[in-house]
């Protein structure tokens, strides 16, 4: 069974505050996936990373896939309350079956 | 609109009750999943619809009956349900087969079983 955990489970900073989010595995993915999920709503897709060492950025975002393709990251920069959700992320085989972690649970204040 | 369709958003119903859960895609993707997330845990996947036959069924209990009539179309059929059992389900859609494919979840449907 493939795992996924994520750390930390809980973060609350002030805006303009950077951030890191980690997402670690013992098992190697073909692709890792990051979402975000509004309370009320169902997540939505962030990004897809599939080459080890990948880095992708989206805006304010910073992803990076790990060299191994085992693990990945997640860095906010100057973070706002619209940041503010549920940030999953999600490490895909290659049917494109996802394993999903247990999630990080961000506020940002004002 | 996010292209996955869920009805209806909040449903709370007995334990003896019958209800189904209704997912709706005209994304043009060939899977469609069912999922359950309930509070402190990870999303829990259920079913996995892959061109209309299940390829995954996760040791889900009988008293969620999944249907899958077509493509675009995906059912959960509820009965006998637990107290437990109160959780949001969401229903996902993709391209199953293409493992850079991300999944488009529907807005969930918030279950409460009294």
């Amino acid at each position: 069974t493939q795992l996924l955990e994520q750390s930390p489970q809980f973060l609350s900073i002030q805006e303009g505050e950077n951030l890191t989010v980690y997402c670690n595995s013992s098992s190697v993915f073909s692709s890792l996936q990051w979402y975000r999920q509004e309370p009320g709503e169902g997540p939505v897709l962030l990004v897809t990373v599939v080459t080890g060492g990948e880095v992708k950025k989206l805006k304010r975002l910073t992803f990076q896939f790990g060299d191994a393709r085992k693990d990945s990251s997640l860095h906010i920069t100057a973070a706002q309350p619209g940041d503010t959700g549920l940030y999953l992320c999600a490490g895909g085989n290659a049917g494109n079956m996802l394993t999903f972690g247990g999630g990080t649970r961000l506020m940002v204040k004002p | 609109e996010t292209g996955v369709t869920q009805t209806p958003r909040h449903l709370v119903m007995g334990m003896t009750n019958k209800k189904s859960l209704k997912c709706e895609q005209h994304l043009g993707h060939n899977a469609m999943y069912w999922y359950k997330q309930s509070a402190k845990k990870p999303l829990e996947l259920m079913f996995v619809y892959s061109l209309e036959e299940r390829v995954e069924n996760n040791s889900v209990p009988s008293r969620f009956s999944p249907e899958c009539p077509n493509s675009s179309h995906l059912f959960l059929h509820l009965h006998t349900l637990q107290p437990e059992d109160s959780a949001l389900y969401l229903c996902a859609s993709s391209q199953r087969g293409v493992y850079s494919y991300g999944y488009t979840f529907g807005s969930g449907t918030r279950l409460t079983v009294v």
